[in-house]
């Protein structure tokens, strides 16, 4: 186990609601990027936070938003569900970066049914 | 532009038979990383190996191996002696130091299924 935890594990919501994901990273580890899988695709990068800031974004629309808080804890926001938002949605956390290699150790992700 | 190819879709073999997972990448850094992860129904990606672009040396691990070829821009896997319990899916991701701190650039995923 990597010590990255992720709540809730499933959520079954309805199109045009808003949802909120959360993660724990690894302690030690000030960095959390979310990801979206899709059914039998590989995971698309969302967003990074480094020290409460976004640090960099992938092609998703802004109704995905997210926080860091001072503990290094994580929230995905997505507004506005659509039924393409149906997914499995990973968090991996990384420890400060060495200069040599960036590790990402995966949380077990949350399962989000938009019906 | 960072992508990664794994144009096995689903691969199926019987106990003991050896498996070579493919895995061909696309970058313009000189620096970056190559990865393999395997996610099994449970749906946790559980890390199995990262390499450097400096370190084309071959690795083994138990059953595992990797053969990283810069000339031809592949980093395969294989599994020798399969076991049923390897059954899951297998995804070969990239990260340079080009882009967002550490952020996965991963391929499709292979889909091993081991029988008995």
């Amino acid at each position: 186990e990597t010590g990255v935890t992720q709540s809730p594990t499933h959520l079954i919501k309805t199109r045009g609601q808003q949802v909120t994901l959360r993660c724990s990273s690894q302690s030690g580890h000030n960095t959390v990027s979310w990801y979206q899988q899709a059914l039998g695709q590989g995971p698309q990068f969302i967003f990074q936070y480094y020290r409460e800031e976004e640090n960099g974004r992938g092609n998703f629309p802004p109704r995905f938003s997210g926080l860091q808080f001072p503990n290094y804890s994580s929230e995905l926001n997505v507004n506005a569900l659509e039924l393409d938002d149906s997914a499995l949605y990973l968090c991996a956390s990384s420890p400060p970066p060495s200069g040599v290699t960036y590790e990402q150790y995966f949380g077990p992700g949350t399962r989000l049914t938009v019906t | 532009a960072q992508k990664v190819t794994q144009a096995q879709t689903e691969i199926s073999v019987v106990e003991k038979e050896d498996v070579t997972l493919d895995c061909v990448y696309e970058t313009r850094d000189t620096t970056y990383y190559l990865f393999w992860y395997k996610q099994p129904p449970s749906g946790e990606l559980v890390f199995l190996i990262r390499r450097n672009s400096f370190d084309e040396q071959n690795e083994i691990s138990g059953r595992y191996s990797w053969n990283f070829q810069k000339s031809t821009s592949s980093f395969n896997f294989t599994i020798t002696a399969s076991q049923v319990v390897d059954s899951a899916v297998y995804f070969c991701a990239l990260s340079s130091r080009g882009s967002t701190l550490g952020r996965l650039y991963f391929g499709r995923g292979t889909q091993l299924t081991v029988w008995p």
